[in-house]
């Protein structure tokens, strides 16, 4: 089984920078994702990783550690539409397809 | 191309009667899973299929419940004597492959389910 931890909310200013954190604890991995999910919305990819370090994409970073069961999630130059919950999900096995989901994170962005 | 569909958008069921939620995969792919959410809190997984096959069914309750993916069609999830406690959002995702080179899976706008 799994478990995945991240906070439930976070707040943040218009132009600033915000890191969500993700913790894990699996028997096995074999990848991380991110997405972001408007209220009602369904959840749209932002990023993945299976090899430590940091994948960069715009605005978006990912960081992932392994060993340390560990990834973040950078926002940089808030915008007021980054207003979303954040999800953290955890592929365990290569023949599983299926992602175990955290809870989200909900970030309020304030002007 | 087209998305992951899903319908109905919005499903009312009164207590006791049968909910049907309709998945189509993006073209191309031939990989559905089934997640459900319930208000405030992140995706629960329910069930993975491919064409004609569950693949894995460990998230989904053992009663009322069932999913196929027929050779033709769309993916329909199936609630039997649909209760209160099952009032949520279900997500039908899809991807080309069950989980090689980090395949992302694409979710659909999801079935809002309201049982009354």
């Amino acid at each position: 089984g799994q478990n995945i931890d991240q906070p439930t909310e976070m707040t943040a200013t218009e132009g600033a920078i915000v890191q969500i954190n993700c913790t894990y604890q699996t028997s096995g991995f074999n990848g991380l994702f991110w997405y972001q999910q408007h209220a009602g919305e369904a959840p749209t990819f932002l990023s993945y990783n299976v090899l430590d370090g940091l994948e960069e994409k715009g605005r978006f970073s990912s960081f992932l550690s392994r060993s340390k069961g560990y990834s973040y999630l950078l926002l940089k130059e808030l915008q007021m539409k980054d207003s979303a919950s954040y999800l953290c999900a955890v592929r365990e096995d290569t023949n599983a397809g299926k992602s175990t989901f955290g809870d989200g994170t909900t970030l309020t962005v304030k002007p | 191309n087209a998305g992951v569909m899903q319908n109905p958008r919005h499903l009312v069921r009164r207590r006791g009667q049968e909910a049907r939620l309709r998945c189509s995969p993006m073209k191309g792919h031939s990989h559905v899973y089934w997640y459900r959410q319930l208000p405030e809190e992140g995706l629960k997984f329910m069930v993975y299929l491919q064409k004609e096959n569950i693949i894995d069914e460990s998230g989904m309750p053992k009663e009322r419940f069932s999913a196929e993916f027929p050779k033709e069609g769309p993916s329909i999830l199936r609630i039997q004597q649909v209760v209160r406690g099952d009032s949520a959002a279900y997500f039908c995702a899809s991807s080309p492959s069950g989980g090689a080179n980090g395949d992302t899976q694409y979710f659909g706008p999801g079935t809002r389910l309201t049982v009354l």
